[in-house]
């Protein structure tokens, strides 16, 4: 298994809404990131888990929670957000020294 | 700084060859990656280059790295419609944070 699945694909949510987005990887990978995509615009980073611990926050507001629950799974919890906040979230994780492998995203839409 | 600099759209013919370029300015890095983004897609990583290595070539694709001039290419051969796509180059000093490119929009036409 080669794949970093993200679920759902598509969420769209009222801003006071409460959901989350789930990350997973099967390859024994010790790190993994939630990246957020604008539309035309290179991902930025968010979060960072190293060995389950969070080892960067890219100064993101409190509004997204990130949670990493074992070595296997990333959730991002989502509370209050803005419509500024619709973009794609990307999820990826990577081995020591070696490149980020990437899913296919979460299409966010926040009303 | 850490700046990374890519054109932003690059249009060619079916079968001809392709050269995405990305100027970096963090002379620390130590790895360059190229990424494919197709549409509604993730990134799908190409190819990557140790900082230490001048160029690298997997199948059709050929990347040259100048690092006194701090930059990186990626040449596509024989360019197919299916290499339509936006393409990042990214750099990082360490793996845990990759510092991305603007972002090149590759357009083939028959």
């Amino acid at each position: 298994d080669t794949e970093v699945t993200q679920t759902p694909k598509h969420l769209v949510m009222g801003m006071t809404n409460k959901k989350s987005l789930k990350c997973e990887q099967h390859m024994g990978h010790r790190a993994m990131y939630w990246y957020k995509q604008k539309a035309k615009k290179p991902p930025e980073l968010m979060f960072v888990y190293s060995y389950e611990k969070l080892s960067i926050n890219e100064s993101v507001p409190s509004r997204f929670s990130p949670e990493c629950p074992n070595s296997s799974l990333l959730n991002l919890h989502l509370h209050a957000l803005q419509p500024e906040d619709s973009a794609l979230y990307l999820c990826a994780s990577s081995r020591e020294n070696s490149p980020l492998h990437f899913g296919n995203g979460t299409r966010l839409t926040v009303t | 700084g850490e700046d990374v600099e890519q054109s932003l759209f690059l249009s060619v013919r079916e079968g001809d060859s392709s050269v995405i370029n990305c100027t970096y300015t963090d002379s620390s890095s130590t790895y360059l990656y190229w990424y494919k983004q197709e549409p509604g897609a993730g990134l799908q990583l190409l190819t990557y280059i140790f900082s230490n290595m001048d160029m690298k070539q997997d199948q059709r694709l050929t990347v040259l790295l100048n690092k006194k001039d701090k930059h990186l290419s990626l040449r596509i051969a024989d360019t197919q419609t299916g290499d339509s796509a936006i393409y990042f180059c990214a750099e990082s000093y360490n793996t845990d944070k990759l510092i991305f490119g603007t972002g090149t929009r590759l357009q083939v036409f028959p």
